[in-house]
């Protein structure tokens, strides 16, 4: 059964970029034909969708946020990782990644524990 | 974009009860629509996918049904345990929209 454990800063200075690291066990990022997303959740509110990034490298974002976002995979790693630039209190929020439920669908199936990021300076 | 929109926003329910909640596309999506149950600092879990798939393990008092803009998750019958917010979550080719949740609490 593959596991997704988000990690990386609790803590993100307005304007700077917020960067976070999702590793995969129990699976491989680059086979397998999966979508690997990210999801954000503000204190109290619903769901956003961040974007994805399929097998191949391919990547689709939200485009309320796809001029900030970069999603990439690091195969040697077996990790995909996000990057959001120029961050305000608007973007505190747990960050969730997720693996599509089977390779035919972005639908996320599997998703990991979730990390909280605030930005304060 | 394609808009979600989940009605009601919360629910009041006792044990047993049968619970329905409804989602709408702003535009038609087919039957690319899926179910999660969250519950306070966990991760959502997957409930239905593909508007009516039970995912495995997940207990047959659920079920979904809808296509095209209008859909609907049934629980038949309230358990403890199902006291949660649930989202709908839509998916095309431009990518994933989820509705805004309905809480379902202890009448």
């Amino acid at each position: 059964q593959v596991q997704l454990q988000e990690s990386g800063p609790g803590l993100v200075k307005p304007s700077e970029t917020l960067s976070l690291t999702c590793t995969v066990s129990g699976g491989s990022v680059s086979s397998g034909s999966y979508y690997w997303s990210w999801i954000r959740q503000p204190p109290g509110k619903g769901l956003e969708w961040i974007g994805y990034i399929y097998y191949s490298g391919s990547t689709n974002y939200n485009p309320s946020l796809k001029s900030r976002v970069t999603i990439s995979v690091d195969t040697s790693k077996n990790q995909f990782s996000l990057k959001l630039s120029s961050v305000t209190a608007a973007d505190t929020a747990v960050y969730y990644c997720a693996r599509g439920l089977t390779t035919v669908t972005t639908t996320p199936g599997y998703w990991g524990q979730g990390t909280l990021v605030t930005v304060s300076s | 974009d394609i808009q979600m929109t989940q009605s009601p926003s919360s629910v009041s329910a006792s044990v047993g009860d049968r619970v329905t909640i409804t989602c709408r596309a702003s535009q038609g999506i087919s039957s690319w629509l899926a179910w999660y149950q969250q519950k306070p600092g966990k991760a959502p879990k997957l409930l239905i996918y593909a508007a009516s798939s039970l995912q495995s393990g997940v207990p047959s008092r659920f079920s979904g049904s809808g296509s095209g803009t209008d859909f609907t998750l049934t629980i038949s019958s309230l358990q403890p345990e199902d006291f949660a917010t649930y989202y709908c979550q839509q998916a095309n080719s431009r990518g994933l929209t989820f509705g805004g949740g309905t809480k379902v609490e202890i009448k």
